[in-house]
Parts: structure tokens; sequence; C-alpha cells
């Protein structure tokens, strides 16, 4: 079957190489902001998250940027594996009526040995 | 952490039909998501589904095409309606947990729904 992200930007990484993978965010109410990967026939799985009053944060081998002058979220994979291959998306949450998550476009990444 | 459930994981529907999709999550949760995923495409939020209350629907997304249940903390249905092909797509539903510092939302492994 068709998979996920197969009409998606598509960013080819070589295996052990650093990934940078970027969203532009619509709202600047938005006070927290999540980095999601997507493997093929499962649901997004959260990787790391950032807060609107901070601008960098860092996990394992995994670092969020947030420059909210210009609405725009990074993810940065250190040591880029195979394993990541995946769609990665971005999401910003927002208070409209009820509280929701917004998901950006998405980006497929490829990792090639 | 939280573990979810979709029933069916996939299924193939005539036009004219209704499908609904089960999501089971392994602990209470406050509030509960659907989303629409079309192929190659990111999520679309349908509705958002809160224990005690009315669903609340975005835009473009109405009761009577995809009416939802949520009966208790641990449970929820969506159901597609009147199904046509436009309808094919992956069906996703997720949970918000919270502690006192932190809030992730967990996702289902979704439905694949395929309108002939």
């Amino acid at each position: 079957g068709e998979s996920v992200g197969l009409h998606l930007p598509t960013l080819s990484v070589q295996e052990g190489d650093n990934s940078i993978i970027n969203c532009a965010y619509s709202n600047s109410a938005s006070d927290y902001f999540i980095w999601y990967k997507q493997e093929s026939g499962k649901g997004p799985q959260f990787i790391i998250d950032i807060r609107s009053n901070m601008d960098k944060r860092q996990g394992q081998r995994v670092t969020v940027l947030l420059n909210k002058t210009v609405k725009h979220l990074s993810l940065q994979i250190a040591a880029t594996q195979p394993g990541d291959s995946a769609v990665y998306f971005c999401a910003e949450t927002v208070m409209s009526g009820t509280y929701k998550y917004i998901f950006g476009t998405g980006t497929r990444l490829k990792v090639l040995a | 952490s939280a573990v979810i459930s979709q029933k069916p994981s996939r299924d193939i529907c005539q036009r004219g039909t209704s499908l609904t999709i089960q999501c089971q999550v392994d602990s209470q949760v406050t509030m509960m998501f659907w989303y629409r995923q079309q192929p190659g495409q990111s999520l679309t939020l349908i509705a958002t589904a809160n224990q005690g209350s009315e669903a609340t629907y975005e835009s473009g997304f109405v009761i009577d095409k995809f009416p939802i249940s949520r009966p208790n903390l641990t449970f929820s249905t969506l159901t597609v309606s009147n199904m046509s092909p436009e309808d094919s797509s992956i069906y996703l539903c997720s949970v918000e947990k919270r502690d006192r510092l932190n809030y992730e939302q967990y996702f289902g492994p979704g439905t694949r729904l395929t309108v002939t």
C-alpha cells in the first residue's frame, strides 16, 4: 500500500551526517511546539518538544531550535542512522475555542548507507 | 505514556456505507483527538472529543458525517458516514497526557480506510 510521506518533501542524508529538518508555523500565539516521527504504517511518535519561552532544547541526539521572530522551528539530528528514516512533522499548539495541535506539512528523511 | 489501540487496523468499504472506528487507551485521559491523514499528506484534525461533552469539530468537518462518541475516559469511536472514495484515508486517534510540568500527545497506529 501507499506509504506515509510519498509526496512530501524529501531530505536525503548520508549515514553518520547531521540532519536538519525545518518547519514554519503559522500562529504567533502558539506556546508549545513538538516534533514527531512517523514510520510507515504507524502513528506519529513524540520526539522532542519546546515551549515558547525557550529557543533551544536538547535531547538524545536531537536538538530543537525555535525562532519566534520568523516563526520557524528546526529539528537537528546528530549522526543520522538508518533507523531515523521516517517522515517528520512539527506541530504547534493553539488555543482556539478548545486546545488543539496543528501539524505542519512534514518532511521525509531518507538516510543513505 | 499511553498505549492506544485502534480497530479495525484497515478496511475496504463500499461507497454509501458507514464504518465505525474504535480507539481504546490503557489509562484514563481527558482529551482525545481524531485526525485524518490522506496519502502523502500531514495530519488534519477532525475533532476534539472530551468525555462528558459534545465533540468539537474543525472547519470542514461536521457531526453528521463524522459522529463521535466518548462514553468514558478510555474509549472513543469515530464513524465515517455515507462514505465516498474521497474518504479514503488513514484515521488516527490520539490522547494528551499531562503532568505538572509536561504534556505529551500519543497516537494510535491508525485505521487505513479504502472506499471503493
